[in-house]
């Protein structure tokens, strides 16, 4: 299995409340992405990385913010949390030009806004 | 943009039925496809990729090949087992661009009975 990271497993937090998730990979690998998953919508990109300190937005990335400061690990940031945002968030990594961009998947993040 | 599109679940079969599962994209270029697979609170796994047309990806049985001709890619397995309940979606990545994404489709649950 690739070794990918997430933390927490399992979190609740209050509306209005900052909430930071890590995902921390040891594969080296340049891409990384936060997805989230939720019922009816499938997976939606919120934001990926594709180097250090470099990061584009996704889909649904109003709400959110991300920074990569070393290859291993991206952090993804509610910066004030609300009810819409619970859901279960999924890092992945990605090497695109060897391997035909096949994605490698953490264990998911469920977070609960009350 | 890069999209799927997949059949809407959910899709229940009988054991040892023929399983079809249909997806399609929109793309510029010539983007990897993939299918993966999620079983019941776990992250997504590789299931299969083609990663330029008129390849056929296959494992566990499953099989699907890449037609540029009608952007289709559909999942495709001749005797499914209970074990194959699951959720699968199909997603495609643009192997060539430096900041790439990976665009999944909304997902198809797959109930097997006994």
């Amino acid at each position: 299995d690739a070794g990918i990271t997430q933390s927490p497993r399992h979190k609740v937090t209050e509306t209005g409340t900052p909430v930071t998730l890590r995902c921390h990979q040891t594969e080296n690998h340049r891409y990384m992405y936060w997805y989230r998953q939720d019922p009816g919508h499938g997976l939606r990109l919120i934001h990926y990385s594709y180097g250090v300190k470099d990061t584009d937005k996704g889909e649904v990335s109003d709400g959110y913010s991300v920074s990569r400061s070393k290859t291993e690990d991206f952090l993804l940031t509610l910066e004030s949390a609300t009810s819409s945002q619970t859901s279960v968030y999924f890092c992945a990594i990605s090497e695109i030009k060897s391997s035909g961009g096949e994605a490698f998947f953490g264990q998911g993040t469920r977070l609960t806004v009350v | 943009g890069n999209s799927v599109t997949q059949m809407e679940g959910p899709v229940t079969l009988s054991e040892e039925a023929f399983l079809t599962i249909n997806c399609t994209y929109t793309a510029t270029g010539y983007p990897s496809l993939f299918w993966y697979v999620q079983y019941p609170g776990e992250g997504l796994q590789l299931l299969l990729k083609a990663t330029k047309a008129d390849d056929k990806g296959s494992n566990k049985g499953f099989e699907a090949t890449y037609r540029k001709e009608t952007t289709s890619f559909h999942l495709e397995k001749g005797s499914v087992q209970v074990s194959d309940s699951a959720v699968y979606f199909c997603a495609l990545s643009d192997s060539f661009s430096s900041a790439s994404k990976i665009i999944f489709g909304s997902g198809t649950r797959l109930s097997i009975r006994p």
